[in-house]
């Protein structure tokens, strides 16, 4: 079963910071919390993952709280290129496979 | 680093008949995964190797369902008697595992299945 809980759904206008928050009050505390994103028919695509400290690469910015129950990705100028569904995933219990939820559909628009 | 490849793309099949897919991993990729995604889920674990060693089988992984990574490289996933509940896109992920910290499983762009 998944950890995470992600809202259905949001709307980004194009060029402003898109942030899309994740609860995940159940992961342990060497749990990694990670970030895909699918564009329609294609692969997920790996974006950031962090376990306690606030992450950056060329992609997003990943923000996690203190206590670790909740994240917030960060894409900071969001283009069309960026309308997706964004998953926000934690291991299973092995720490083997990932468990998908559903994601958040971003939509960016003009 | 030319990224996971899988084989065919796309295929559409009658029911009942047999069908093998194809990954390539990430070279030096020791751990591959196999996933399976419906349409409007996110994808859902069905199995995963250790070098050529098949280390875990998701309960969604049926006896008509066979995944073999026979020299720990490429690995194959075979359905058989096909059903039209297998329509699906098929994906597979791999990781150098062993490294300090996290795994990061990097995706193939699926082979998407359709049984009539």
């Amino acid at each position: 079963d998944a950890k995470t809980t992600q809202p259905t759904s949001m709307d980004c206008a194009e060029g402003r910071a898109a942030n899309l928050p994740c609860n995940h009050s159940t992961i342990s505390g060497n749990e990694y919390v990670y970030w895909y994103r699918q564009i329609h028919s294609q692969g997920p695509q790996y974006i950031i993952h962090g376990l306690k400290n606030n992450e950056t690469n060329e992609m997003a910015s990943l923000i996690i709280t203190e206590d670790r129950k909740s994240s917030t990705l960060i894409l900071p100028h969001a283009t069309l290129r960026d309308t997706a569904v964004y998953y926000c995933i934690a291991p299973n219990q092995a720490g083997t496979a990932l468990i998908f939820g559903k994601g958040t559909t971003l939509s960016v628009s003009s | 680093d030319t990224g996971v490849s899988q084989n065919p793309r796309h295929k559409i099949t009658k029911r009942g008949q047999n069908v093998t897919f194809r990954c390539d991993p990430i070279s030096e990729h020791n751990r591959l995964y196999w996933y399976r995604q419906t349409l409007g889920q996110g994808p859902e674990f069905l199995t995963y190797f250790q070098n050529e060693a098949q280390l875990e089988k998701s309960r969604l992984l049926s006896d008509r369902f066979s995944a073999e990574r026979p020299k720990g490289s490429f690995s194959t996933l075979e359905i058989q008697r096909t059903e039209q509940g297998d329509s699906a896109m098929y994906l597979c992920a791999s990781t150098r595992w062993g490294l300090a910290g996290s795994e990061t499983q990097y995706f193939g762009p699926g082979t998407r299945l359709l049984v009539l």
